[in-house]
């Protein structure tokens, strides 16, 4: 099946850094979504992308919709200890209800 | 609150014995599915169900069933569990299976397979 091409796998950063992960693909997707998942947790949605291109912001998480459909970027700004946690990105094609997920992201913040 | 609830949260048993997760969603969502998370290997989609009395299969359907004879509900089904379905299981809802509904998910169960 598809697959989404999730990086870094890990990240180790100092609070008040800014961090960027990306997800990117061969297909093309037509819906690109980012969640975050905390320890314990079910997965929640931080962003969703809709057309080639988009630019969306939520807070210090800023996430585009690439401009040939085929990959995603999430940057999250001035870092916070309650960043930790694992981001997935996920991506629908056209006409396919199916949802395929990224491996996810490992993000520890340094207090 | 809006939420998608299953249970049970964790749970230890053998293999062989007949296991069912229950998955409810009080949001009237249509579409409803199960994953299950790996390390390493991330979400994989088992089932899914785009309303009632309608179920596919995802990407690992392999030991497992479902059955959605209700909008709310959506149960996975292990008739006979081995220790590879050792794994966390996440059920997740939205709207429709259209591809501009993102899912909601529930909180996850751990199952342990002896």
């Amino acid at each position: 099946g598809q697959q989404l091409n999730q990086s870094p796998q890990s990240m180790f950063i100092q609070e008040g850094e800014d961090v960027s992960m990306n997800c990117t693909s061969s297909s093309i997707f037509n819906t690109w979504l980012w969640y975050k998942q905390d320890p314990g947790e079910g997965p929640v949605l931080l962003i969703a992308l809709y057309k080639a291109g988009e630019l969306t912001s939520n807070g210090r998480l800023t996430a585009q919709f690439g401009i040939t459909r085929k990959d995603s970027f999430l940057n999250i700004s001035a870092s916070i200890p309650s960043d930790v946690g694992i981001y997935f990105c996920a991506a629908y094609q056209g006409g396919s209800e199916k949802l395929v997920f990224g491996k996810g992201t490992k993000l520890t913040v340094n207090p | 609150e809006a939420q998608v609830t299953q249970n049970p949260r964790y749970l230890i048993t053998v293999t062989g014995k007949k296991l069912t997760v229950t998955c409810s969603q009080n949001m009237n969502h249509e579409y409803m599915s199960w994953y299950r998370q790996d390390p390493g290997l991330g979400l994989r989609q088992i089932y899914y169900s785009m309303n009632v009395e309608v179920t596919d299969k995802g990407d690992v359907p392999e030991g497992y069933k479902v059955s959605r004879k209700e909008k709310r509900n959506f149960p996975l089904i292990l008739e006979s569990p081995s220790p590879n379905q050792t794994s966390l299981y996440f059920c997740a809802s939205s709207f429709s299976g259209a591809n501009d509904q993102p899912q909601h998910f529930g909180d996850g169960t751990r199952l342990s397979i002896l």
